[in-house]
């Protein structure tokens, strides 16, 4: 199965700041992956998907970019709705597999 | 609308099987875009992707736990259920169904169902 290695596992950021999480996978996956943001006690919600495609109504600070096995999720500037705990989903093949999380916490 | 729901036990004894069902509304399982996975996420841990059913029947399941997984669906019912064996207090986890869309992302989920395993 393909590994998905997230980084950083956490990170603290002040309202306002830019945000960067990357997502490394085993082996190349073309553009088949996707973000999740999970906020706690909910499900996850789709950002972005084929690395760069937003979501219908996910707000435009949000952006992907990256092929093959490198890939960067941005915040251009951070909210308070945005502290949460994000995942990168590879499907370029089943087993699908998620990456271990980046948990966005207030600085 | 689309909505899916996830049921079944909230207890289970170590060794038990496992039996969930998702049921779905707002789209049909025999649609060729639509798929539905099952996803968990032991307290405070991240999510894991445990299998997945087509439209045409086809099945994937994680690497991992491939021996202890079955996932089905019945159309006619709107639902797919996923069985888990032998379940450990370490399979104790909130279960998630979701619709995987036109193979391009899981873009609606259930609520989740937290799952204790425990004698």
């Amino acid at each position: 199965a393909i590994q998905m290695t997230q980084s950083p596992s956490s990170l603290s950021a002040s309202v306002g700041d830019r945000v960067t999480i990357t997502c490394r996978a085993s082996q190349g996956i073309r553009n088949d992956l996707g973000w999740y943001q999970q906020k706690p006690g909910k499900a996850p919600k789709v950002l972005i998907y084929t690395a760069s495609s937003l979501q219908s109504g996910v707000p435009s600070r949000f952006s992907g970019s990256g092929s093959d096995t490198d890939f960067t999720l941005t915040i251009s500037s951070l909210q308070p709705e945005d502290f949460a705990t994000y995942y990168c989903l590879q499907d370029y093949i089943h087993p699908l597999t998620f990456g271990q999380g980046t948990k966005v916490e207030i600085k | 609308q689309v909505t899916l729901k996830e049921s079944g036990p909230v207890l289970v004894k170590p060794t038990e099987t496992l039996t969930l069902t998702c049921t779905v509304s707002g789209f049909s399982l025999s649609n060729a875009r639509m798929g539905v996975s099952w996803i968990r996420q032991p307290p405070g841990k991240a999510l894991e992707w445990l299998a997945h059913i087509f439209s045409n029947d086809e099945k994937s399941y994680s690497t991992s736990l491939k021996s202890r997984l079955t996932i089905s669906k019945d159309t006619s019912k709107s639902q797919v259920v996923l069985t888990v064996t032998n379940m450990d207090p370490v399979d104790t986890a909130t279960y998630y169904c979701a619709r995987y869309y036109d193979r391009l992302f899981l873009d609606y989920w259930g609520q989740g169902t937290l799952v204790t395993v425990s004698s």
